[in-house]
């Protein structure tokens, strides 16, 4: 079956670091993608691999690794605004229909 | 550009009764898809469009209609409203690709509840 599977839940402190994991066995792959998503609000992009390697944009960077299935979502010098639901996402397939994880709360506190 | 709208933002329905969800966008985007979140889950996909005219089910598609007379517009209809439909509904679109996938904009959500 498809499968998508990241932690719970994250506590870390204001400018620190946090690393969300992500393995996923899916049908289909035609990249990975990172969802913030913040209390009663729609998800934003964050970040799409879809080759092997890091990709890094700011204070967020994201990895894959194709042949373990398997991503992480790195946070760098966390704010307290980075408080949110992370989501891991795979395309399977051309149509860019998308399957999810069950999405990683990330609490900062002070 | 108002990006992915979606309307109503709320809506209660009693068990039975009949709706649409109405989502359109204003970004000349092919591909539209529908999903509903429920409370600590992930995003489910019940139907997307790759065109006008072109729906297809995804993975939680029972209980649902779409359809997709324009590149702008992709209402979700529910017929005879069940408790289990009780979720957050979004709406979303992205740029179309033979090859590659794109980020996809999300609307704000409808907060439907059934009862």
């Amino acid at each position: 079956g498809q499968n998508i599977d990241q932690p719970t839940e994250m506590t870390a402190t204001e400018g620190a670091i946090v690393q969300i994991n992500c393995t996923y066995q899916t049908s289909g792959f035609n990249g990975l993608f990172w969802y913030q998503q913040h209390a009663g609000e729609a998800p934003t992009f964050l970040s799409y691999n879809v080759l092997d390697g890091l990709e890094e944009k700011g204070r967020f960077s994201s990895f894959l690794s194709r042949s373990k299935g398997y991503s992480y979502l790195l946070l760098k010098e966390l704010q307290m605004k980075d408080s949110a639901s992370y989501l891991c996402a795979v395309s399977t397939d051309s149509w860019g229909k998308l399957q999810f994880g069950a999405g990683t709360q990330v609490v900062v506190t002070p | 550009n108002a990006g992915v709208t979606q309307t109503p933002k709320f809506r209660i329905l009693k068990i039975g009764q009949s709706m649409t969800l109405q989502c359109a966008q204003d970004m000349n985007h092919n591909y539209m898809y529908w999903y509903r979140q429920d409370p600590g889950m992930g995003l489910k996909l019940i139907y997307y469009s790759v065109g006008a005219g072109i729906t297809d089910k995804g993975e939680v598609p029972n209980g649902y209609n779409v359809s997709r007379s324009t590149t702008e517009d992709f209402p979700l209809r529910l017929e005879l409203a069940a408790p289990s439909q009780t979720s957050v509904y979004f709406c979303a679109s992205s740029y179309s690709s033979e090859n590659l996938s794109y980020e996809q904009y999300f609307g704000p959500g409808t907060r439907l509840t059934v009862t």
